[in-house]
């Protein structure tokens, strides 16, 4: 089955702890995103990637940060300078920049 | 940069009616207008997307409407059923120059039965 993996669904964190949110996509799509979903603020844009080694901040980047050393893994770390960290986060792929968005099923962060 | 206002915030309809979702756009560059929904506890999925080049966009019970020189843009549900219910999204985009999708921040919609 082609589609997005996140891992893992909840996370639980303590003040002041980094933590890393995996992606892996496998529809061999070049471009791959990260969003934040807060209640009643949408969808935001941390960073994104349109290919390998490349990626550019997004909307709300500070206190994130990103890699992607694989065309299929675009993995995030929340580190501790993120103030409000507490949050639903969405991985996307698409097969070109603008294009429609394939998500991943999320993964919950709460820190404790 | 580009900004999406979307309303109402929520919706509550009865089972059978129609419903309308309203959004507008700043960036008058933007050409890519999709729609997503996101039912409780899964992830956002297309539903309907439409090109500035177009005014209006059918499929099945869901249309898209389009007004580029008002820069706002429209989602119609018709004959509304309990499975439509779920958090709806619009977004933009400039797909000439790449730019990415900018979100609205979400209508829920209820369709009581």
């Amino acid at each position: 089955d082609g589609g997005i993996t996140q891992s893992p669904k909840y996370l639980f964190r303590k003040e002041g702890q980094n933590v890393t949110l995996s992606c892996e996509q496998n529809l061999n799509h070049d471009a791959m995103y990260w969003y934040r979903q807060d209640p009643g603020q949408g969808l935001r844009l941390i960073y994104y990637s349109q290919i390998v080694n490349d990626f550019q901040k997004g909307d709300i980047a500070e206190g994130y940060s990103v890699s992607r050393e694989k065309k299929e893994s675009f993995p995030l770390t929340v580190t501790s300078a993120q103030k409000n960290p507490t949050a639903f986060y969405l991985c996307a792929s698409s097969d070109r920049r603008a294009g429609e968005l394939f998500f991943g099923e999320g993964s919950r962060l709460t820190v404790l | 940069g580009e900004n999406v206002e979307q309303h109402p915030s929520t919706l509550s309809v009865q089972e059978g009616d129609s419903a309308v979702i309203k959004c507008t756009y700043s960036d008058s560059a933007s050409n890519y207008f999709p729609w997503y929904k996101q039912e409780l506890g899964k992830r956002p999925q297309l539903i309907i997307d439409i090109r500035s080049n177009v005014g209006e966009k059918k499929d099945q019970r869901i249309a898209v409407t389009l007004n580029k020189t008002a820069k706002h843009f429209s989602l119609h549900i018709t004959e509304t059923q309990p499975e439509d219910s779920a958090v709806y999204f619009c977004a933009a985009s400039n797909r000439g120059s790449q730019g990415n999708l900018i979100f609205g921040k979400g209508t829920k919609l209820s369709v009581k039965p």
